[in-house]
């Protein structure tokens, strides 16, 4: 079975410096990683995915992540927080039989200060 | 495109009552999947349909939950009778893997209370 977990519940970071978001994978195959960010009161949008290609993935609003097979994990890098990336994000696998079914992480709230 | 639509957005039901909520996918995708949010469980794949025909229910929490795909544009999830423990945010999605493979668009959810 596939599962991911997230590190760290809640990320404090003030505007202008990197962010990191933890995710370590477990996965009897080679898996496929997404992260999504979910804005408050609406749904969940794709930021990046890993599908065995490159393993530094650029996404979306300058976030990117890096696949790392030896130590099993998948960090969300942004190099300078804006205030508008205070979100909750969400590392994710796919089942790679359905090719369809998501497991979500518990997510990571990051909070952005001045 | 007006992305994955929901309805209603807000939901509040008193115990017993049967809820129903809708989801219209995006024009031209052939998965749609309902989610769950809630805290203590976080994130569940409650049910998924390809082409309209349902192909994995195992995260339907019990009998009392039903989903429905009469159309290609047009889903239910319905609970009858609601229980307090239901309240939460409900999410649809959707995907078509003829186009970008993996990608679930998800709609805004609606959020369910059970008093």
């Amino acid at each position: 079975a596939q599962s991911v977990t997230q590190l760290d519940s809640h990320v404090s970071v003030s505007e202008g410096t990197p962010v990191l978001l933890r995710c370590n994978y477990s996965s009897s195959y080679s898996p496929s990683l997404f992260w999504y960010v979910q804005h408050p009161n609406k749904g969940l949008q794709l930021l990046l995915k890993y599908t065995s290609a490159a393993t530094l993935v650029k996404g979306i609003n300058g976030f990117e992540a890096e696949f790392k097979k030896s130590e099993t994990s998948f960090h969300l890098t942004k190099p300078s927080a804006l205030m508008s990336d205070a979100d909750e994000y969400f590392c994710v696998v796919i089942d790679p039989g359905t090719a369809s079914k998501l497991t979500f992480g518990t997510g990571t709230r990051l909070q952005v200060t001045l | 495109d007006a992305g994955v639509i929901q309805s209603p957005r807000h939901e509040v039901t008193e115990m017993g009552q049967e809820v129903t909520l809708r989801c219209k996918p995006i024009s031209g995708h052939d998965y749609l999947f309902w989610y769950r949010q809630t805290m203590m469980r976080g994130l569940e794949l409650l049910i998924y349909f390809n082409n309209n025909v349902p192909i994995d229910d195992s995260g339907m929490p019990e009998d009392r939950f039903s989903a429905k795909m009469p159309n290609a544009s047009f889903s239910t999830l319905k609970i009858q009778p609601s229980e307090p423990r239901d309240s939460a945010v409900y999410f649809c999605a959707s995907s078509s893997h003829g186009r970008v493979k993996y990608e679930q668009y998800f709609g805004p959810g609606t959020r369910l209370t059970v008093t």
